[in-house]
């Protein structure tokens, strides 16, 4: 079946570099996105990746997708108080078009 | 321009009410999408329209849920007979439409329900 599978939890501090990786099951996928929760807030999206591309870069963010091991990630680079949120990670389903999510993994900035 | 609205922001009802949740989603947008999201059970999808095809309610809980989309455009999703295990945020989302790059979903802001 399909299943989307993240870390819970990552703490870094101010001006790190954040790496938050994601597993997906659905090979067939065709996009796959990155969405942050702030506290209280609904979800907005931050990215996406379209199934044949293996890296996208958009400012501070790099998504990776090694679509061999079914693996993406989302790099945040100089990861600043203001990152600190809930990120999803979701795959599309090729069948319906729902969405797919994580768990959701939180970054915790460090002043 | 407008994102997807949605109300109330918070219901609060007693347990074996009727509640009704509403989406406004982006004008234009021909899909529309509802999500559940709760501490036990993540983000879970819970039924999709598009355009005037038949809904995919596959994701539904239960028989006391179900929702419909009026003219193309406004939805309601409606939850007969609450139960404290529906207490949630409710999510909607809006694309353009099913396929290709131009089905990426929007969210709205969600309604916390929260049965007593």
């Amino acid at each position: 079946g399909e299943d989307v599978e993240q870390s819970l939890f990552l703490s870094v501090r101010e001006g790190d570099s954040s790496v938050i990786n994601c597993t997906y099951t659905d090979s067939s996928s065709t996009y796959l996105y990155w969405y942050k929760q702030e506290p209280g807030a609904g979800l907005q999206l931050l990215t996406y990746i379209f199934s044949n591309m293996d890296m996208k870069q958009d400012q501070r963010l790099t998504v990776l997708l090694n679509k061999k091991d079914k693996h993406l990630s989302l790099r945040i680079a100089d990861t600043q108080t203001g990152d600190s949120a809930i990120y999803f990670c979701a795959e599309k389903s090729s069948n319906t078009g729902k969405l797919i999510f994580g768990q959701g993994t939180t970054l915790q900035v460090k002043p | 321009g407008a994102g997807v609205s949605q109300s109330p922001s918070n219901k609060v009802t007693e347990k074996g009410k009727d509640v009704e949740l509403r989406c406004d989603p982006i004008s234009g947008h021909t899909a529309l999408y509802w999500y559940r999201q709760s501490l036990g059970q993540g983000l879970e999808f819970l039924i999709y329209f598009q355009g005037n095809s038949a809904p995919d309610k596959s994701g539904l809980p239960s028989d006391r849920f179900s929702a419909e989309r009026t003219g193309g455009s406004v939805s309601t999703l409606t939850i007969q007979r609450t139960q404290q295990e529906d207490s949630a945020v409710y999510l909607c989302a809006s694309s353009f439409r099913r396929g290709g790059s131009k089905d990426t979903q929007y969210f709205g802001p969600g309604t916390r329900l929260t049965v007593l």
